[in-house]
């Protein structure tokens, strides 16, 4: 079945403890991206990858780093989180990053708190 | 810069009734236009998209979309409300011209009464 995995679905953390969430993808998609979610704001795009290695930031990027080191995972990074980082987190992968090959699938998303 | 607008945070519906679900959008290229639900603890599943083949775009669970240049909107009917469908929903719009970003609007939670 084609689906974009995300672990752990619900971490509670404390302030500075560094945390990785993971996400897999194995649709062979070019492109992944991270996304937050916090109400009346809708999705906002935090990191995106274009291919292997290829990375940039996005709308809200501080406090996240990402890596991609193999094209089906993209794992998500907080080296120090601050309960600002308290949201909803979603790992999105799609097949290309322009015309038609943009339709995005989602994981089922991560829930993180930050006390 | 792209921005999306959903009128209304909360649009209640009786089962049976029509659902309407505005959304605006702001683009200085043609846009590729985008519908998202996301049931309660779930991720967002595509509804339907437009990608300029076709004004009038027909998704899943009955669900269709209207894209109007003039008015930059692409609201989301569905004829007959099922209990089913209580969800969030959002619009998103992405650049034809550039890389893959989604620019979603704040989401419209549906909620259906009997």
């Amino acid at each position: 079945e084609a689906q974009v995995t995300q672990n752990p679905r619900y971490l509670i953390t404390v302030t500075g403890k560094k945390l990785t969430v993971t996400c897999s993808q194995n649709m062979n998609h070019e492109y992944m991206s991270w996304y937050r979610q916090d109400p009346g704001l809708g999705l906002r795009q935090i990191y995106y990858s274009m291919n292997v290695e290829v990375t940039d930031k996005g709308d809200v990027p501080e406090g996240y780093k990402v890596s991609r080191k193999e094209k089906r995972n993209f794992p998500l990074i907080l080296e120090s989180p601050s309960p600002n980082q308290t949201s909803l987190y979603f790992c999105a992968s799609s097949l290309g990053y322009t015309g038609l090959n943009t339709e995005a699938f989602f994981g089922q998303g991560t829930r993180l708190t930050v006390v | 810069a792209q921005s999306v607008t959903q009128l209304g945070s909360h649009v209640s519906v009786s089962e049976g009734a029509l659902v309407l679900l505005r959304c605006n959008y702001s683009s200085s290229v043609p846009p590729y236009l985008f519908w998202y639900v996301q049931y309660p603890n779930q991720g967002l599943q595509l509804l339907l998209k437009y990608t300029s083949a076709a004004t009038l775009v027909k998704g899943i669970n009955g669900f269709e979309a209207e894209f109007k240049k003039s008015e930059t909107s692409f609201h989301l009917t569905k004829p007959s409300a099922h209990m089913s469908d209580a969800a969030e929903y959002f619009c998103a719009v992405i650049s034809s011209g550039g890389y893959n970003k989604l620019i979603f609007g704040a989401g419209t939670r549906l909620a259906v009464h009997p």
